[in-house]
């Protein structure tokens, strides 16, 4: 079965950095689409970032262009996030989310890990 | 990318119907017919509830369905359950090459 497991979350102080992995299993890792997508305590859903399945298409919300960088190695079926010049408001529980194809949303999500920027 | 307009929440009895607005602009929901929703019980991950305004993945039940008019997608819930009690969240493709998510709504069972 499909499964997507987050990791690399934890307290940060303002101006760190952190990054992020994503370890995907039970589907052919290469041919997706991935996208991270977090949410602030009490929040809703925020887009963060995708990369297409071969690496060469990128995009970033605007809230974290310049600061954070997606990419991914197919070789280890696993997505990475790496966060710098973090700051108060990028705390959040971050998802990693497998694309479904065609710009159609997300159908497999990963449990989240928690990301606290805080001094 | 500003966010798509949802109503904060809703509400219903078991067995009632209830719908959710998401309202956009001509350039995401009125452009793309490429609406999803999401459902999100306290502490979990969102589950994917329908697709391309009105698609359901496997598994989910046919009392969620979808639809769309101009630049506002609709989730409705027929037959409302206990379970289905949770957030909804719904997300649109944009003229940005961006997907961007709606405020979120959340559903109370009466």
């Amino acid at each position: 079965q499909v499964q997507l497991v987050e990791s690399g979350g934890g307290l940060v102080k303002p101006g760190g950095s952190l990054r992020l992995s994503c370890v995907a299993s039970g589907f052919t890792f290469s041919d997706y689409y991935m996208s991270w997508i977090r949410q602030a305590p009490g929040k809703g859903l925020e887009w963060v970032s995708y990369i297409s399945s071969s690496g060469s298409t990128i995009y970033y919300a605007d809230s974290v262009k310049g600061r954070f960088t997606i990419s991914r190695d197919n070789a280890k079926n696993s997505l990475y996030l790496q966060m710098n010049s973090l700051r108060v408001e990028d705390t959040a529980v971050y998802y990693c989310a497998r694309g479904r194809g065609g710009n159609s949303g997300w159908d497999y999500w990963g449990q989240g890990t928690l990301v606290t920027v805080s001094s | 990318q500003s966010a798509l307009t949802q109503p904060a929440s809703v509400s219903g009895s078991p067995g009632q119907s209830i719908t959710i607005s998401c309202t956009g602009t001509s350039s995401d929901v009125g452009v793309y017919n490429y609406v999803s929703w999401y459902q999100q019980h306290p502490g979990k991950a969102p589950q994917l509830m329908i697709y391309k305004v009105s698609n359901r993945p496997s598994g989910v039940p046919d009392r969620f369905s979808g639809s769309k008019s101009g630049n506002t997608a609709s989730l409705t819930i027929s037959g409302l359950q206990a379970e289905d009690e949770a957030d909804y969240y719904c997300s649109s493709y944009t003229t940005s090459s961006t997907p961007v998510f709606g405020g979120g709504t959340k559903l109370t069972v009466l």
